[in-house]
């Protein structure tokens, strides 16, 4: 599986703006890009997927790089709630897992 | 139900005993996976289901460990011989079918703790 590479943690402030980074430098051409996030004591939880174009939904936006070799999830104005380990996971075509990294720990300071 | 459900949500037992982990994924879902969390750690995949059979076990890290699902719908995950370093969360995931855009929904696991 191609591998991704996260910071271990980051900070942010409530109602700013957070900027999760992603390096997949070694994406394929039809891997897709997956993000999920872990709140404490929790499965998993779905945010957002896309392949090439920037990607928009109700929970965050995915703005993915013109050579794809790294991503970045915005969550628009950081809740509380949102603290959680991010996970950026590639999936390939012809796979049939994803295959979590260690992921982002994301603090929310009020 | 309308989610992933899991039992039990909490197993305490002794080394050597044997061990069921239940998943009831979410109704019409085709593929399953199962994967474990050990404290702290990100997420690591045990196997994989679409409908009864499991194309994807690669994951199992040894014989104590195998998997069966019935009717296409509830997977049960048996460890035999429970050792200490089996002790981990329990991760069930289903999705509507196996294709890259499909989205996972997890359950809430299965604490597993091998005294």
């Amino acid at each position: 599986d191609a591998k991704t590479t996260q910071p271990n943690s980051m900070e942010s402030n409530e109602e700013e703006p957070v900027h999760l980074p992603c390096n997949h430098s070694t994406i394929s051409g039809t891997d897709y890009i997956h993000w999920y996030r872990q709140l404490p004591s929790q499965g998993p939880e779905y945010v957002i997927h896309g392949l090439t174009s920037n990607v928009n939904n109700r929970m965050a936006s995915l703005a993915i790089a013109e050579d794809r070799k790294s991503s970045t999830l915005i969550l628009h104005r950081a809740t509380l709630r949102d603290a959680a380990v991010y996970y950026c996971i590639l999936m390939r075509t012809s796979g049939s897992r994803l295959t979590f990294g260690e992921g982002t720990q994301l603090t929310v300071n009020p | 139900g309308a989610g992933v459900s899991q039992s039990p949500s909490n197993k305490v037992t002794e080394k050597g005993k044997d061990v069921e982990l239940r998943c009831d994924p979410i109704s019409g879902h085709t593929a399953l996976y199962w994967y474990r969390q050990s404290l702290g750690q990100g997420l690591e995949f045990l196997i994989y289901f679409q409908g009864n059979s499991a194309p994807d076990k690669s994951g199992l890290p040894s014989d104590r460990f195998s998997a069966e699902r019935t009717g296409g719908s509830v997977s049960t995950l048996t460890i035999q011989r429970t050792q200490q370093e089996d002790s981990a969360v329990y991760l069930c995931a289903s999705s509507l079918d196996r294709f890259i855009n499909e989205k996972l929904f997890f359950g809430s696991g299965t604490q597993l703790s091998v005294l």
